[in-house]
């Protein structure tokens, strides 16, 4: 069984450019949720949705922006690239809104030069 | 403002011995409390889960304890492996469905 798939695994963008990362949740698991981890931190959460509707929000400015598809698939979309926006994205999967644990992804490499 | 703390933030060890891992969180009404391990520029594994009844969890040479009541949980790793080197990271759930995580705990286990 698949386990959370992210694409691409790396990519290197310029400042002020666009981003679009990708997940594939576990089968059958409903909810997904986005995190940063900036280099020797703890991921920092910026969004999680359940059944294609977003269930919260990180402190995160609105160039960030993320959707649920019919298939649970989920996109991450980052405007207006800053130096700061470098750093492993997260994705995480889960049976149920609440309760359970979380499965991640391998993450997506970002390099903003 | 929720908070997890993870004491200390580097270990190193000899092969054999017992590892003690710390993490304390500052919100009592989690649901649950995770413990991932984290290899360089890699993803989160899972190791163990505790829903907010339970006491503990094993699984192998680890067993995870957790007291919601004074806001810690601690992962003892028995008999350390070269293998077990790696970021060890605490997250708790609570009210807002997300995660909260702590900054690590980086693991060197000396052959």
């Amino acid at each position: 069984d698949a386990g959370v798939t992210q694409s691409p695994t790396h990519l290197i963008k310029t400042r002020g450019q666009h981003v679009t990362l990708r997940c594939s949740p576990i089968s059958g698991h409903k909810s997904v949720s986005w995190y940063q981890q900036v280099l020797g931190q703890g991921p920092q959460f910026i969004f999680q949705y359940y059944e294609k509707e977003e269930r919260g929000r990180g402190n995160f400015p609105d160039r960030f922006s993320a959707r649920q598809f019919p298939n649970y698939s989920s996109e991450l979309n980052v405007n207006a690239l800053l130096l700061g926006d470098s750093a492993l994205y997260l994705c995480a999967s889960s049976l149920a809104e609440r309760l359970g644990g979380y499965t991640f992804g391998s993450g997506t490499r970002l390099t903003v030069v | 403002k929720q908070e997890v703390t993870q004491i200390p933030a580097a270990l190193s060890v000899p092969e054999g011995e017992n590892l003690v891992l710390n993490c304390s969180f500052t919100d009592s009404a989690i649901y649950n409390l995770q413990w991932f391990r984290q290899d360089p520029g890699k993803g989160l594994t899972s190791l163990l889960l505790i829903q907010s009844s339970q006491r503990e969890q094993t699984s192998g040479r680890l067993n995870a304890s957790l007291d919601k009541s004074s806001g810690r949980s601690t992962l003892y790793i028995a008999a350390s492996q070269p293998g077990d080197s790696a970021t060890y990271l605490c997250a708790f759930k609570a009210a807002g469905n997300k995660l909260t995580f702590g900054g690590g705990t980086r693991v060197l286990v000396k052959p």
